[in-house]
């Protein structure tokens, strides 16, 4: 059974720069949902793709947006970035938007 | 907004402790979530709680869920050096959507082994 996986796990750019990260959710499930760690913090909610559509959307501003695909992998760019933006980039899957979801190895973006 | 807090913030163990740590929120919950976060990797859930008063259990692991619906309690058992990390309450958050809303973490408990 596979569980969420995300690409590329580490990540360097500059500040102005774009960057676009991959997830594909866990076997069966429909529904991604995309989080922020800042370090020594727990996840922040940024946002979440059901039906190819963005269902809720965390306190982040629209640098941040994202994309699901038909076979529900996700993708999150962020445009114009800046310092603040390093962190940990996590995505969660989950099925029908169900509470409990399941968090894949996430990755790691540095902002030069 | 919710907040969930956390508490400890850290602990050190010595292998064979049992341990406990607890979530509390001035909001009601209908779903609580543990989870693990080891260095560098993702959260990795441990027990889920749906309703008040539920205790269950994951191998050494057992959760709460508190009777008001504001808390909740993580015990581990007979603690092995493999348990150091960050544990994680986290539960549906209103602020985005109502009752499928996405989840809030705490802070994080780390429990770190005695030298």
């Amino acid at each position: 059974d596979a569980g969420v996986t995300q690409s590329p796990t580490h990540l360097i750019k500059t500040r102005g720069q774009q960057v676009t990260l991959r997830c594909s959710p866990k076997s069966g499930h429909d529904t991604v949902s995309w989080y922020q760690q800042a370090l020594g913090q727990g996840p922040q909610f940024i946002f979440q793709y059901y039906e190819e559509e963005e269902r809720q959307r965390g306190n982040f501003p629209d640098r941040f947006s994202g994309h699901q695909f038909p076979n529900y992998s996700s993708e999150l760019n962020v445009n114009a970035l800046l310092l603040g933006d390093s962190a940990l980039y996590l995505c969660a899957s989950s099925l029908g938007g169900r509470q409990t979801q399941y968090f894949g190895p996430g990755t790691r973006l540095l902002v030069l | 907004g919710q907040q969930l807090n956390q508490s400890p913030q850290s602990m050190f163990i010595q292998e064979g402790e049992d341990v406990s740590m607890n979530c509390t929120s001035s909001s009601i919950f209908n779903t609580w979530l543990w989870y693990k976060q080891d260095p560098g990797e993702g959260p990795v859930l441990l027990i889920a709680l749906y309703k008040a008063g539920e205790l269950t259990s994951n191998g050494r692991l057992t959760a709460q869920f508190g009777i008001t619906r504001k808390d909740s309690f993580l015990n581990i058992s007979a603690s092995i050096p493999s348990d150091v990390g960050i544990y994680f309450c986290a539960g549906p958050s209103k602020n985005y959507g109502g009752s499928q809303g996405n989840l809030i973490f705490g802070k994080g408990t780390k429990l770190s082994v005695k030298p």
